[in-house]
């Protein structure tokens, strides 16, 4: 998976708690992504970050937050997850060209 | 939870045939398109990529065609193998750096 690790790999959690997911590259990649993979609807952007401390919203990005405090580690907060946010979940990372390497995924069940 | 699966169109073949995943895609000013298949249970892999002043590229196997005047990709693949099952999906760059992905089609191989 191109040296992209995402933690945890599967995580259950309640309602109205708080989640982070965390992606850390070894790639030294400038761009990473946080998609959500749901049936019926596909890989949606949810945010990306081109540089550290530089993020930008995707198509679904209401009720997450991101950091990237430095180039290695791109964080997904859930503030207060919702049964809607159940779904896996995949970083990707890119070095400014149209590729992109997808890490092996999150299982995130919220109950 | 529900397998990202469920509700695709599916392509069956029999090993040894040759496969033809098609895709429509919609913003017509798109410098790239890229093929990625994705094995259950793990997160998407490139395959093969196109830019938009091409119409046909041709990989180990794989050949992808390009029909700008009514917005189609195809992704052929000789040889079907059994290993080749998963789910295609196909992308286009959304913007500088993101890319917008189909629904998916997911391949059967029988032996």
């Amino acid at each position: 998976d191109a040296g992209i690790t995402q933690s945890p790999r599967h995580k259950v959690t309640e309602t109205g708690t708080p989640v982070t997911l965390r992606c850390h590259q070894t790639e030294n990649h400038r761009y990473m992504y946080w998609y959500r993979q749901d049936p019926g609807h596909g890989l949606r952007l949810i945010h990306y970050s081109y540089g550290v401390k530089d993020t930008d919203k995707g198509e679904v990005s209401d009720g997450y937050s991101v950091s990237r405090s430095k180039t290695e580690d791109f964080l997904l907060t859930l503030e207060s997850a919702t049964s809607s946010q159940t779904s896996v979940y995949f970083c990707a990372i890119s070095g400014g060209g149209h590729e992109q390497y997808f890490g092996p995924g999150t299982r995130l069940t919220v109950t | 939870g529900e397998s990202v699966g469920l509700h695709l169109p599916t392509l069956s073949v029999q090993e040894g045939d040759n496969s033809i995943i098609n895709c429509a895609y919609s913003n017509s000013a798109s410098d790239y398109f890229i093929w990625y298949k994705q094995e259950s249970g793990k997160g998407p892999q490139f395959i093969i990529d196109i830019r938009s002043n091409m119409d046909k590229r041709q990989g180990q196997r794989v050949t992808v065609l390009l029909n700008k005047t009514v917005k189609h990709l195809s992704l052929q693949i000789a040889a079907t193998q059994p290993g080749d099952s998963a789910v295609y999906f196909c992308a286009e760059n959304s913007g500088y750096s993101t890319l917008t992905f189909g629904k998916g089609t997911m391949l059967l191989v029988s032996p």
